[in-house]
């Protein structure tokens, strides 16, 4: 079955950059959101088709893609970032929703 | 805003059923494709089924397939899952949500609903 792949953990100081990638063979052909998930809450997506930013997200959340990799980047951390990121795509009948096995980012 | 009062979760054994509800305010569900979407405790989050607008065409995922049944209301403004067979594996918090007010993403969800599955 198709999966998305998430590194499980990434850790960066206040300020700096954090990059969580989520890789997939239909990512070529089907978008891919990103959703926030803080401890206790639902999910929040941050970026819809791969490089949108939903309303009210702060500007230092974008999305790229390239190939069949797509990446959330979070420039100049805050501690309120602090939280579960998930990709989200289709299969390639876009019938199917996938999500990667998501990203826990810890701001040291 | 959209908002969604989900109902009908709670304790039940293996092999049992439960029946989930949706409830939409805010937002008429009748325009949207609309989701289950589950979480394990500690665990990621796993796509449960997709309903088209009319009912017409519904879509699940591998693990539930065959046990689980989606299906909506659109008079009441409301969305169900009937879940039959319940395993322990399907012990989860489960939101519900639209697919589609934005082309293939779901959002915004609802506040979810504990299923816990034990004997």
């Amino acid at each position: 079955s198709y999966e998305l792949t998430q590194p499980p953990s990434v850790s960066v100081s206040p300020g700096q950059t954090a990059t969580i990638t989520c890789s997939g063979d239909a990512l070529p052909k089907q978008y891919a959101y990103w959703y926030q998930q803080k401890s206790g809450q639902a999910p929040l997506m941050v970026i819809y088709k791969d490089s949108e930013r939903t309303s009210g997200i702060p500007e230092r959340f974008s999305g790229s893609s390239s190939g069949t990799t797509v990446t959330l980047t979070i420039t100049g951390v805050q501690a309120e970032d602090e939280a579960h990121y998930y990709c989200q795509s289709a299969d390639i009948t876009g019938t199917h929703q996938i999500f990667g096995g998501g990203t826990e980012l810890t701001v040291l | 805003e959209a908002q969604f009062v989900q109902s009908g979760g709670g304790l039940v054994q293996p092999g049992e059923s439960l029946r989930l509800s949706c409830v939409g305010s805010g937002l008429t569900l009748s325009r949207y494709w609309m989701s289950w979407v589950r979480q394990a405790p500690g665990k990621g989050l796993e796509w449960v089924a997709n309903i088209k607008q009319d009912g017409s065409t519904r879509y699940y995922g591998e693990s539930v397939e065959g046990r689980f049944t989606i299906s909506r209301d659109n008079a009441n403004n409301s969305l169900f899952l009937q879940m039959d067979s319940l395993r322990i594996e399907d012990t989860a918090i489960y939101y519900c949500a639209p697919w589609g007010i934005i082309e293939g993403a779901i959002s915004p969800w609802g506040q979810g609903t504990l299923v816990a599955v034990s004997s």
